[in-house]
């Protein structure tokens, strides 16, 4: 079963702010919410991860709901350059459970930016 | 340069050919992970290890096989290779996730396409 569930695709123009949802209804306590983005074939690339407070960083930023149920990634500038697929996942930190090593990544969205 | 290195990086081949996919990463980290990419159906792991000598199934691990002899290799084996394994595999490897000490970031390689006539 899917631990996360996103949409398959979305638009945004460029210059404006593209919000990614991603529902993860069945976190657990100690699994963290991590984004990663593939641009065309290439190796998927890390974006940004937290566990319940908002994070920010160069690329983007990431709201994670109080519940922890669900989270957007906020890129706040879109380019045409962040046309990619964008992988929501969570990770359980070391020691935290059997399922420590298994990583499921799901089918993404695909984010189209247009002039 | 911190990197993750598959080879090959194409490979076309024929239905039984055993082959090996090499994976090798100098960041000295403990977690590495085979990832298979099919049109529609998004990136499927395969294989995982946590460090040297311990490896498990992923969610698609038929028809593969892993080990882990040294911790900055990874290789994948495919004894009998067949048409379905026809597909984009990508490697990453990462620090073990301790949320206070790193980020657990996954590093993937390039990628490896492979066609299986």
């Amino acid at each position: 079963d899917a631990k996360t569930t996103q949409p398959p695709s979305m638009d945004c123009a460029e210059g404006r702010a593209a919000n990614l949802p991603c529902n993860h209804s069945t976190i657990s306590g100690n699994e963290y919410v991590y984004w990663y983005r593939q641009i065309h074939s290439q190796g998927p690339q890390y974006i940004i991860h937290g566990l319940k407070n908002n994070e920010t960083n160069e690329m983007a930023s990431l709201i994670i709901t109080e519940d922890r149920k669900s989270s957007t990634l906020i890129l706040p500038h879109a380019t045409l350059r962040d046309t990619a697929v964008y992988y929501c996942i969570v990770r359980v930190e070391f020691g935290g459970g059997t399922s420590y090593g298994k990583l499921t990544f799901g089918q993404g969205t695909i984010l189209t930016v247009h002039p | 340069e911190a990197q993750v290195t598959q080879n090959p990086r194409y490979l076309i081949t024929v239905t039984g050919k055993k082959l090996t996919v090499t994976c090798s990463q100098n960041m000295n980290h403990e977690y590495m992970s085979w990832y298979r990419q099919d049109p529609g159906l998004g990136l499927r792991q395969i294989y995982y290890s946590m460090n040297v000598e311990v490896t498990d199934k992923g969610d698609v691990p038929e028809g593969y096989k892993v080990s882990r002899k040294e911790k900055r290799n990874f290789p994948l084996i495919l004894e009998s290779p067949s048409p379905n394994q026809t597909s984009l595999y990508f490697c990453a490897s990462s620090l073990s996730f301790r949320g206070t000490t790193n980020t657990g970031e996954l590093f993937f390689g390039e990628g490896s396409r492979l066609t299986v006539l």
